[in-house]
């Protein structure tokens, strides 16, 4: 099936700090990525949806200027979390459709704010 | 929107037991019902999935059923074994607009 690549595994930052998670489409071009979060024991809320060449679309209660998403190529979207804090830690997963049904996830991203 | 439900939170069972988790969905677009399978800090894997004109599909040990009128379907695992341990999610779908159900821990026990 397609690959999904996304990058880091884990991160531990510090609070106020930003970090930036990668999703890659390794075999497929993406123009719409989709970002989840999930907490422990939960289930994948969608944060937003990555659009290529085009600004994301946020969920309702999701800070765009505090989760900004780029999408700037059609194999790769970036999270980036700015001036995180530690309810900010959770695992974020990001996913595309390559054949417009089946999606398929990242590995996933533990962030730690700490 | 779409709302799914899915039950029961948690489910035990013995090894080579069938096990059954059922969800509901609110929004009669959805057309598209995926089950994925979640390891602990894995990402979820597709198992099976079942789309709104067929009623049953079946792969090995896993079956899945939909009842469109009734808003619900549910995965069937039979034979189940202590690698089946994981968290299981349903979803419904329009187009790619995806809506996941709360999760289902499934322990199988030796």
């Amino acid at each position: 099936g397609a690959v999904v690549s996304q990058h880091p595994s884990w991160v531990i930052c510090k609070s106020g700090t930003s970090v930036k998670i990668e999703c890659r489409s390794l075999d497929f071009q993406a123009t719409t990525m989709f970002w989840y979060r999930q907490f422990p024991k939960q289930s994948l809320m969608l944060m937003a949806t990555s659009n290529e060449g085009s600004k994301a679309t946020y969920e309702q209660g999701v800070e765009k200027d505090k989760f900004l998403i780029n999408h700037a190529s059609l194999t790769l979207s970036t999270l980036t979390v700015t001036s995180a804090h530690p309810e900010d830690s959770s695992f974020y997963i990001c996913s595309a459709l390559p054949g417009g049904t089946e999606a398929f996830f990242g590995q996933g991203t533990r962030l730690t704010v700490v | 929107g779409e709302n799914v439900e899915q039950h029961p939170s948690t489910l035990s069972v013995q090894e080579g037991d069938s096990a059954v988790i059922k969800c509901t969905y609110s929004d009669s677009a959805s057309n598209y019902f995926p089950w994925y399978k979640q390891e602990l800090g894995k990402r979820p894997q597709l198992i099976i999935d079942i789309r709104s004109n067929v009623g049953e599909k079946k792969d090995q040990r896993i079956a899945v059923t939909l009842n469109k009128t009734a808003k619900h379907f549910s995965l069937h695992i039979t034979e189940t074994q202590p690698e089946d341990s994981a968290v299981y999610f349903c979803a419904a779908a329009y187009g790619q607009n995806f809506v996941f159900g709360p999760g289902t821990r499934l322990s199988v026990l030796p």
